[in-house]
């Protein structure tokens, strides 16, 4: 069975770097794209970028000079950083895996983690 | 950026009844291609992450119940919940993965009437 799991810290003080690791368990990182998408309280979803299992990444341009997902074989982790952060990117973060297509293209999030609020205060 | 749009922004349905949720896209989400549509749509209650019902715009993912499908293609799309349970009250969104930045629907909230 295929989870993940989001950890890192829960308060960040505004200015600094958001750090956030998603641990996945039941299958390898080497395959697949691995995304994240954060919610604001009583919002909507907003993708912020995913990576390719081969280190490729791609970024919402709203947030691109911001953010930097990277990859930890290893550890079987992928991972989220958020600098300069504000009260704007306080949210629930969460890490999912990408479903690939029938021409091996990114396709829906088939499965999330539970879920790391974060909050941007001083 | 393709913007999706959703309606209603909620409803209640009574136990038994159907439910319908329409999603707009901005753009065409069908890659001509291989005549696909990158939309899916997600479940969320209270509490939880999203959970993907329907990919492909009308391919129900495994274990998800038969009272709900999808339909539609190009820039208009439904999901219908055939028989409303009381299990089902969640807000629902739909997801284009045509192109990125990738974008959700603003979500559409279903009660129990």
């Amino acid at each position: 069975q295929v989870k993940l799991q989001e950890s890192g810290p829960g308060l960040v003080k505004p200015s600094e770097t958001l750090s956030l690791t998603c641990t996945v368990s039941g299958v390898s990182i080497n395959s697949h794209y691995w995304g994240w998408i954060r919610q604001s309280p009583g919002k909507g979803l907003a993708w912020i970028g995913y990576i390719y299992y081969i280190g490729t990444t791609n970024y919402n341009p709203s947030l691109r000079s911001r953010v930097t997902i990277s990859l930890d074989r290893s550890k079987n982790q992928f991972s989220l950083k958020l600098t300069s952060v504000t009260a704007a990117d306080t949210a629930m973060y969460y890490c999912a895996r990408l479903a690939l297509g029938d021409l091996g293209e990114q396709g829906p999030f088939d499965i999330w983690g539970q879920g790391t609020m974060v909050t941007v205060s001083s | 950026d393709i913007v999706m749009t959703q309606s209603p922004d909620s409803l209640a349905v009574s136990l038994g009844e159907r439910a319908t949720i329409s999603c707009k896209s901005s753009q065409s989400v069908l890659y001509t291609s291989n005549n696909q549509n990158y939309l899916a749509w997600y479940q969320q209650k209270p509490g939880q992450p999203p959970k993907l019902l329907i990919d492909w715009a009308s391919t129900r993912e495994s274990g998800v119940p038969d009272r709900f499908s999808g339909s539609g293609s190009g820039t208009d799309f439904t999901l219908t919940i055939s028989s409303l349970q009381a299990e089902d009250v969640a807000i629902y969104y739909c997801q284009q993965y045509y192109s990125t930045p990738f974008t959700f629907g603003p979500g559409t909230k279903v009660d129990i009437k």
